[in-house]
């Protein structure tokens, strides 16, 4: 089946630093990746689409400047926060599709600490 | 606007007694359904899914929904559980024109057997 690598699966850093998440997918090309954030005992809100070679897409109350999104390669999506806060301590994971409408795979999701 | 509404957020049974998590969705579209199973610290691993065709789906490790479109409904079951199954449970549903994976949630199951 089709795999999704997530790096770092957990990271710790220092409040006003940036820190960035690889989303790769192994074995086939993602025009379309999915980045989504989880809290804590709660469910997966999608943050933004990220379309490779354009802009990506965010969901409304997203900050853009905040969480910055590129999708360089069929096989690469990254996501940066930058000047983490504590408050963006959290599990980020990336989804990838094959086509249309069917099944996404996803990443094992990275552990964001931000002290 | 589509939205997944999970009936439980808790469901503790004991092993080897069937189990059923509930889930429905509203659409004014046709969907595609899906369940995920999350362990721990880790990322979604789809159980099943609905595209089209038999409403009744078998998934992965044993279990089974069946789409009910006239309830607009997408329960998940299990004729029995394991310990091994103690995880969360996330019912998703992404529409036929949504750009490939996007998948809007549920809040998620969280599904404890006990011995």
């Amino acid at each position: 089946g089709a795999v999704v690598s997530q790096h770092p699966s957990w990271v710790i850093c220092k409040s006003g630093t940036s820190v960035k998440i690889e989303c790769r997918s192994l074995d086939f090309q993602a025009t379309t990746m999915f980045w989504y954030r989880q809290f804590p005992k709660q469910s997966l809100m999608l943050m933004a689409t990220s379309n490779e070679g354009s802009k990506a897409t965010y969901e409304q109350g997203v900050e853009k400047d905040k969480f910055l999104i590129n999708h360089a390669s069929l096989t690469l999506s990254t996501l940066t926060v930058t000047s983490a806060h504590p408050e963006d301590s959290s599990f980020y994971i990336c989804s990838a599709s094959l086509q249309i409408g069917t099944e996404a795979f996803f990443g094992q999701g990275t552990r964001l600490t931000v002290v | 606007a589509q939205s997944v509404t999970q009936l439980d957020s808790q469901v503790p049974v004991f092993e080897e007694a069937p189990v059923e998590l509930r889930c429905n969705y509203s659409s004014s579209v046709s969907v595609y359904l899906f369940w995920y199973v999350q362990y721990p610290n880790q990322g979604l691993q789809l159980l099943l899914k609905y595209l089209s065709g038999s409403t009744l789906v078998k998934g992965i490790n044993g279990f089974e929904a069946e789409f009910n479109k006239s309830q607009t409904s997408f329960h998940l079951r299990k004729p029995s559980v394991h310990i091994s199954d103690t995880a969360e449970y996330f019912c998703a549903v992404s529409g036929p024109y949504n750009q490939g994976g996007k998948l809007i949630f549920g809040q998620g199951t969280e599904l404890s057997v006990k011995p």
